[in-house]
């Protein structure tokens, strides 16, 4: 069965620490992408890569950074933590050119930063 | 700037009846439409999409229609059932972005039994 795994389900930090969140698939995939989700605002599109150490920034990248050294993984770190990123955070994989239906999600980290 | 709008949060419908979940998209570019589930603690999954193309697709219970010249489309249920209580995300992409889908902000559907 393909999966997309998260490291952790949940996780507390302090405010200001670095976090890093991992993300691993096994299918081979060529695009992955970090979300977060959060009430009322649905999922929001961090950052994306298409291929091994390219990033592009998606629609709020501001606090976050993200690292892909190997196709199966991509990591999202943030630089130092904050209140506001509290939250669900989603990682996703498709094949390139894949049309939506090829997303493959993991299954959430709930951060909490206090 | 939101492209993919689900303007109402939540719907509560019977056991047995349609459920109809909608969604609006400002930008013109996107030419294909999707709709994934999520369950608490879970990722969401894909659940039926529909191209630019067609203004009608089914897929057993499921069916979407899209209205292209209103820029909305719209999720069909029926019969609805128990299990349908998920959040239910309306996406929209463009071939040429590279598979970059962006998310309405997702209606939470409660099916009565």
């Amino acid at each position: 069965d393909v999966k997309v795994t998260q490291s952790s389900r949940y996780l507390v930090k302090r405010t200001g620490e670095k976090v890093f969140l991992e993300c691993v698939q096994d299918m081979d995939h060529e695009n992955m992408f970090w979300y977060r989700q959060d009430p009322g605002l649905g999922l929001r599109l961090i950052y994306f890569s298409y291929d091994v150490k390219m990033k592009e920034k998606g629609d709020i990248p501001e606090g976050y950074s993200v690292s892909r050294e190997k196709k199966e993984r991509f990591s999202l770190i943030l630089e130092s933590a904050s209140t506001n990123q509290t939250s669900m955070y989603l990682c996703a994989s498709s094949l390139q050119g894949a049309r939506g239906y090829g997303y493959t999600f993991g299954s959430g980290t709930r951060l909490t930063v206090v | 700037d939101q492209q993919v709008k689900q303007n109402s949060p939540s719907l509560s419908v019977q056991e047995g009846r349609i459920s109809i979940l909608n969604c609006d998209y400002t930008n013109s570019m996107f030419d294909y439409f999707l709709w994934y589930k999520k369950y608490p603690a879970e990722g969401p999954t894909f659940l039926i999409s529909i191209s630019s193309i067609k203004d009608k697709n089914e897929d057993g219970r499921f069916t979407v229609f899209l209205n292209k010249s209103a820029k909305h489309l719209s999720l069909h249920i029926v019969p609805s059932q128990p299990g349908d209580s998920a959040v239910y995300f309306c996406a929209a992409g463009n071939t040429g972005a590279n598979s970059k889908l962006t998310f309405g902000k997702g209606i939470t559907l409660s099916v009565r039994p």
